[in-house]
């Protein structure tokens, strides 16, 4: 069964170094989004993206956040410098269409611990 | 701010119960319902979608839908001890950009007990 994949599964890094997350959707997907979830808490939307751009994003994805598919099978987040606060669980997903409402598979998630 | 409201648990129920899990959200202009599971140091995994008011069931799972009174359910019929978990209820709700942001509630805790 098709499955949404992430790396790295953990990722340790300094205060203000810049970080990328991997992910590669379902392979006949073309909806794509990030979320994070901070230990304890729930599930929050970062962007999504279609088309080659992102179609919506939260107050969460400030400046210091980029979203990338540099090929026809990778998605990527960039945090730039990254904060303390930054530390959480992120989540990709994926979509097969907006039809019916865009039921989304999740990919394990990377595990961002900033030091 | 557009919320969606689970109660936080845990709810406790023995094996073979029926287990009833509730979500109420706030953005009336909301379209589609999910009802997804997360174990512990998991990713969600997607158990059902609803979009029209009333029940729709997919094997020991129903869920259903009350858009007058903004209110999602889940049903869970002989519940297993696997079926201990996080349940999230996921609802999208419309977005300034024209399009929809999925909005998650904090999930109920349920504890199945043999």
């Amino acid at each position: 069964e098709p499955e949404v994949t992430q790396t790295p599964s953990h990722q340790v890094t300094q205060m203000g170094q810049e970080v990328i997350l991997r992910c590669v959707p379902i392979s006949n997907h073309l909806y794509f989004y990030w979320y994070r979830q901070i230990l304890g808490q729930k599930v929050e939307f970062l962007v999504s993206f279609y088309n080659n751009e992102i179609s919506e994003k939260s107050e969460i994805f400030d400046d210091q956040f980029s979203v990338e598919r540099p090929d026809g099978s990778n998605f990527t987040l960039k945090i730039r410098s990254t904060k303390l606060e930054d530390s959480a669980m992120y989540f990709c997903a994926s979509s097969g269409s907006l039809a019916g409402g865009g039921e989304q598979y999740f990919g394990p998630g990377t595990r961002l611990t900033v030091t | 701010q557009k919320e969606v409201e689970q109660n936080s648990g845990p709810l406790s129920v023995p094996e073979g119960a029926i287990a009833s899990l509730n979500c109420t959200y706030s953005d009336r202009g909301s379209q589609s319902f999910f009802w997804y599971r997360q174990y512990s140091g998991k990713s969600p995994e997607l158990i059902m979608s609803i979009y029209s008011n009333g029940d729709k069931e997919d094997g020991r799972f129903t869920a259903q839908l009350n858009k007058a009174s903004q209110y999602v359910s889940l049903l869970i019929r002989d519940s297993q001890p696997s079926d201990s978990a996080t349940y999230l209820c996921a609802v999208k709700r419309p977005a300034s950009g024209g399009s929809y942001i999925p909005t998650f509630g904090r999930g109920t805790s349920l504890i199945v007990h043999p």
